[in-house]
């Protein structure tokens, strides 16, 4: 059964910080690694990875994947209160009507 | 305009009863799911239609049954609603198929579904 683990599960810290969330995955067929951040509603894509080694920079995120060791980091940095949100790793494997299996999440909190 | 739409937004409804949740993509995309999130936020896949044909269909009850009139509409029946029911369901669409390495999927609001 494939399995993506997130860690850590919550994490507080202040604005301004830096937090790295982690996310490791076994899939019999892996074809991709995707960030979603998911405030009140509906997850919301940030990066996709599919190659191992490349870093996807969208301002002050930045995700890379290493393949070899089946793992993906998502970095935030200088933290804003409006990154508090559940962040949620997810892993394509087989064709895209597999779907993507999900890991539990990430609760990141910024505080003021 | 709204890419993934979902109705109704809000659902509560008794024990023993049907129900059905509507989800319509405008995006063109071949493939559209079901995902259930229980009340600890974990999302799991329930359904995947592409091109009207039930591609899988995980460990999830008989009494869910995805209904797909066209690629745009991806409908979700529940039958004899059971408290353990209660939960988000999200509808989501993605483009890409077998022999595409794109899996970014477009969610709905979600529905928030809740037995009683």
């Amino acid at each position: 059964e494939d399995k993506v683990v997130q860690s850590p599960l919550s994490l507080v810290v202040h604005e301004g910080d830096t937090v790295t969330l982690n996310c490791s995955y076994e899939v019999t067929n892996f074809r991709s690694l995707l960030w979603y951040k998911q405030e009140k509603k509906a997850p919301t894509f940030l990066f996709m990875l599919t190659s191992s080694g490349i870093e996807k920079k969208s301002g002050r995120l930045s995700s890379i994947l290493d393949k070899k060791e089946l793992f993906s980091i998502l970095n935030i940095t200088a933290t804003q209160t409006g990154d508090s949100a559940i962040y949620l790793c997810a892993v394509g494997g087989g064709g895209g009507a597999d779907g993507l299996t999900f890991g539990k999440g990430t609760h990141l909190i910024i505080q003021p | 305009d709204t890419a993934v739409s979902q109705t109704p937004k809000y659902l509560v409804t008794q024990m023993g009863n049907d129900k059905s949740i509507k989800c319509e993509q405008n995006l063109g995309h071949d493939t559209m799911y079901w995902y259930k999130q229980d009340s600890k936020k974990f999302l799991k896949i329930m359904f995947s239609y592409n091109n009207k044909e039930l591609i899988i269909n995980e460990t999830v009850p008989n009494r869910f049954s995805p209904k797909s009139p066209d690629k745009a509409h991806l409908n979700l029946h529940i039958n004899s609603l059971e408290l353990g029911d209660s939960a988000v369901y999200f509808c989501a669409s993605s483009q890409d198929f077998y022999g595409s390495f794109s899996y970014e999927q477009y969610f709905g609001p979600g529905t928030r579904l809740t037995v009683t």
